[in-house]
């Protein structure tokens, strides 16, 4: 299973946009990377998903280098509503699902 | 998307008794559930693997006489804390995936407190 590292915590402000990057250096051909939001006393939250290149969906961007040992998740224009833990997980697909295991997360905090 | 229902969402319960955690797919079959706990300020913790039909596979460390998981339909596997105790106190996440999902979709969580 890959190895996710990321950074404890990040500041930013309103408006701002975010990058959090990912180091996965142990990644298998056949794993995703997936971005989870989580909030206090919830569940976490599908954000986006990708393989290689680049993903958009309404909420974030993710990019993902060739060689596919980190990505970085962008969220444009952040609000307070974007204050949570931010997960990076890499985990395979194919009929069973192969586990998830979960790195320590980046705690994003936006200021006013 | 795919929605994955957890009760209850908090209890509280003397220790020595059992607690039983549903955890519900509601518009796909789950053929792999996992649950995990996540102490405050914490990361999730995976604590074991449910496969519909068969047993659970739990991590090193987690007692599985302890954490009794159930998986006995597509659409629901269901987690008992046996004889509970304060230590056991902790937030409870399950997860979903099924044959064709491409993603985990996890429950809002319980959060056990015992007394």
């Amino acid at each position: 299973l890959a190895k996710t590292t990321q950074p404890i915590s990040m500041d930013s402000y309103e408006g701002q946009e975010v990058n959090i990057t990912c180091s996965h250096n142990n990644i298998a051909t056949n794993d995703y990377i997936t971005w989870y939001q989580q909030f206090p006393s919830q569940g976490p939250r599908f954000i986006i998903q990708g393989y290689k290149t680049k993903v958009t969906n309404e909420v974030a961007s993710l990019f993902i280098p060739a060689d596919r040992k980190s990505s970085t998740l962008s969220l444009p224009r952040v609000s307070l509503s974007d204050t949570a833990v931010y997960y990076c997980l890499v985990g395979a697909f194919s009929g069973g699902y192969n586990k998830l295991i979960f790195g320590a997360g980046t705690r994003l905090a936006v200021h006013p | 998307g795919a929605v994955v229902s957890q009760h209850p969402s908090r209890v509280i319960c003397k220790s020595g008794t059992s607690v039983k955690i549903e955890c519900r797919s509601l518009d796909f079959q789950a053929t792999t559930m996992f649950w995990y706990r996540q102490f405050p300020k914490q990361s999730l913790m995976l604590m074991a693997t449910s496969n519909e039909g068969s047993k659970a596979t739990y991590e090193q460390g987690v007692e599985k006489d302890k954490f009794l998981i159930n998986h006995a339909s597509l659409t629901l596997s269901t987690l008992t804390v046996t004889s509970a105790h304060p230590e056991d106190s902790s937030f409870y996440i399950c997860s979903a995936s099924g044959t064709t999902n491409e993603k985990l979709f996890f429950g809002s969580g319980t959060q056990l407190s015992v007394l």
